[in-house]
């Protein structure tokens, strides 16, 4: 079964600070990863994606994925309240299918 | 706007109804997904089409039956329903699905089974 795994949270930050959402993984041969925010009764929407090793970096948002730990992570920059939302780590894992994780809810306090 | 479009956005059904979900995409694309996201629960993979051809059937049960009649549609046929099959069901669209491509999400419709 392959899985891809998230905290579910809340992650508490305040606002200005970095939020760092975390995401694991276990089918190593996935080769893309994407990261979704989905506002509460709304329907996700793409932030970012990252195919390579290393840092990907978009405004306030830096992708980080690491293959060989088989690790994925998303850093907020100088947090917003309007970023709290749940974020959702997907992982292409072969073929035709996109598996997400059950998602991150992360609360930025003004 | 995400130039993917789903109606209806609310539905309350019967088990013994029969009902459809419909999805459009503005977007060019050439696959289409349909998703059931429950509460507390990540979203599931329930179907893709690519180029109009069902490529994926996550072991969904027969009571859900998609069809697509071209890349910019994808129906989503509902009958004798369970109580459990109340989520929002959305539906995505991505340039293929075979590469690496990212989807795009509707608005999904919220489905309720009495």
């Amino acid at each position: 079964q392959k899985e891809v795994e998230q905290n579910s949270g809340p992650l508490s930050v305040p606002e200005g600070a970095i939020a760092s959402l975390n995401c694991t993984y276990s089918d190593r041969g996935s080769q893309s990863f994407f990261w979704y925010r989905q506002y509460s009764g709304k329907s996700p929407e793409l932030i970012m994606f990252i195919y390579s090793n290393g840092d990907k970096e978009d405004g306030r948002f830096t992708a980080q994925l690491n293959k060989a730990s088989q690790y994925v992570s998303l850093l907020i920059r100088d947090s917003q309240p309007s970023d709290s939302a749940t974020y959702l780590c997907a992982v292409k894992v072969g073929g035709f299918k996109t598996i997400f994780g059950a998602g991150t809810r992360l609360f930025v306090k003004a | 706007e995400t130039g993917v479009t789903q109606t209806p956005r609310h539905l309350v059904m019967g088990m013994t109804n029969k009902k459809s979900l419909k999805c459009e995409q503005h977007l060019g694309h050439n696959a289409m997904y349909w998703y059931k996201q429950s509460a507390k629960k990540p979203l599931e993979l329930m179907f893709v089409y690519n180029f109009k051809e069902q490529t994926e059937n996550n072991s969904v049960p027969s009571r859900f039956s998609p069809e697509c009649p071209n890349s910019s549609h994808l129906f989503l046929h509902l009958h004798t329903l369970q109580p459990e099959d109340s989520a929002l069901y959305l539906c995505a669209s991505s340039q293929e699905a075979s590469s690496n491509y990212e989807q795009y999400f509707g608005p999904g419709t919220r489905l309720t089974v009495t």
